[in-house]
């Protein structure tokens, strides 16, 4: 069975301060990892992916995420937080073997950076 | 390209009701999910449609249920609603190794 886990519910950083959500999985196939951000009252955004090839992804607004498939993780990274960035993170994961399409999501993570 | 729209974006309904919401995926994309999100469970997968067909189902109660249409729009429907049903119903329209998100439709059940 597929799981992912988002062992921190909050996560607080200062402005400027490099941050990491984290995330780690378990998945019989291979995995394809997503990082998503939700807004208040909005749906989720899509941040970045890992597929296959380079263990360091980067994706929108800075954000970057390294895979590591002996820690089963996938963590989520910013060099320098803003206090926009304040909002709740899901890791997903999906099995690429299955032809569906169907993601399972972590907990979430909500971030928050303070001025 | 437009993004994945859904409508209504908040709904309010009375217990034993039915309620119909819809989801207009990007161009081209043609599978469909949905997902239901609450602050107790999280985002829970509900089902999956590809070129019309149910492709995948999650663990939910038969007064759920779903279509996809011809041009890959896409309905779910709850039948005899109930409290719990209270939550951000969430359409993913997804291509090759990506999935977007609409912004989601708000049911409250009173």
């Amino acid at each position: 069975a597929q799981s992912v886990a988002q062992p921190e519910d909050q996560v607080n950083v200062a402005e400027g301060n490099p941050l990491t959500v984290k995330c780690t999985y378990s998945v019989s196939g291979n995995p394809y990892l997503f990082w998503y951000v939700q807004y208040p009252n909005r749906g989720l955004q899509f941040l970045l992916k890992y597929i296959t090839g380079d263990n360091l992804v980067k994706g929108s607004y800075g954000f970057e995420a390294e895979f590591n498939k002996s820690q089963t993780s996938f963590h989520l990274k910013k060099p320098s937080a803003l206090v926009s960035d304040s909002a709740l993170y899901f890791c997903a994961v999906r099995d690429g073997r299955d032809s569906s399409y169907k993601l399972i999501f972590g907990s979430g993570t909500r971030l928050l950076v303070r001025p | 390209k437009a993004g994945v729209t859904q409508t209504p974006r908040y709904l309010i309904k009375t217990r034993g009701q039915q309620v119909t919401l819809s989801c207009s995926p990007i161009s081209g994309h043609r599978s469909v999910s949905w997902y239901q999100q609450t602050p107790g469970q999280g985002l829970q997968f509900l089902f999956e449609y590809f070129s019309e067909t149910q492709r995948n189902k999650g663990n939910f109660p038969g007064r759920f249920s779903g279509r996809q249409f011809s041009n890959s729009r896409s309905e779910m429907n709850v039948s005899t609603l109930e409290l719990g049903d209270s939550a951000l119903y969430l359409c993913a329209s997804s291509g090759v190794n990506e999935q977007y998100f609409g912004p989601g439709t708000r049911l409250t059940v009173t």
